[in-house]
């Protein structure tokens, strides 16, 4: 298994600020991803965070929103940026290790 | 419609009653984990299937993948309140490049003493 490291696990934050979301994994890994769970609803693909280069979004996420930094193998931040209400939802940070996929704890940010 | 459906959408269990999940993929499955998610928590890795056919185990919880690869159940044993959470599927769609997973909306177990 791997062992991830998430933080904060939870925040309140203000609307129009910005939050960034830590994950620190206990091994080297190639890849790595940032999932978010809105209230109710499964786990939805945000970006593959790319050591070395710019992170891979999917559709209907934007780095502007959601830039993301893997500075290297063991490492990523994720920041939820200019938040609105829409923006409340758990944050999970994922990592591929051969052919299992493991999840950090979350993050459950609530913004007023 | 729905790459990943999930079934059923909950379930209510007396303890000491067996149960089953499925999970089915519209596409074929080139992986399909489990997890398990207790309410506003994180991902508990539970197992990943890759081959048709294939079945693992893990305690009082055995998961499936039939030979079209297409679908999956997960099957407890004798239910205890520690197996209450909400029970995820993910399935690997991309066959090895853009690995991504895609997720099944959860079913929410509770297991009555």
């Amino acid at each position: 298994s791997a062992v991830i490291s998430q933080k904060p696990s939870r925040d309140i934050c203000q609307r129009g600020t910005s939050l960034t979301i830590q994950c620190q994994v206990d091994s080297q890994v190639t890849m790595m991803f940032w999932y978010r769970q809105q209230p109710g609803q499964s786990l939805t693909l945000i970006a593959t965070a790319n050591q070395g280069s710019e992170a891979t979004y999917e559709s209907g996420f934007v780095i502007d929103k959601f830039p993301i930094s893997r500075p290297n193998l063991t490492f990523s931040t994720l920041t939820v940026s200019n938040m609105s209400p829409e923006d409340s939802s758990i944050y999970l940070c994922s990592v591929k290790r051969n052919t299992e996929a493991f999840f950090g704890q979350g993050t459950r940010l609530t913004v007023v | 419609s729905q790459e990943l459906e999930q079934s059923p959408q909950s379930l209510i269990v007396q303890e000491g009653k067996n149960l089953t999940i499925n999970c089915t993929s519209s596409k074929t499955l080139y992986g399909l984990y489990w997890y398990k998610q207790k309410y506003g928590e994180g991902l508990i890795f539970l197992m990943m299937l890759q081959k048709g056919g294939e079945e693992k185990s893990h305690e009082k919880i055995t998961a499936k993948l039939d030979e079209k690869k297409q679908q999956s159940s997960l099957h407890i044993t004798a239910s205890q309140p520690s197996h209450a959470g909400i029970y995820l599927c993910g399935a690997d769609h991309s066959g090895g490049s853009n690995y991504k997973l895609t997720f099944g909306k959860g079913t929410l177990l509770t297991v009555n003493p």
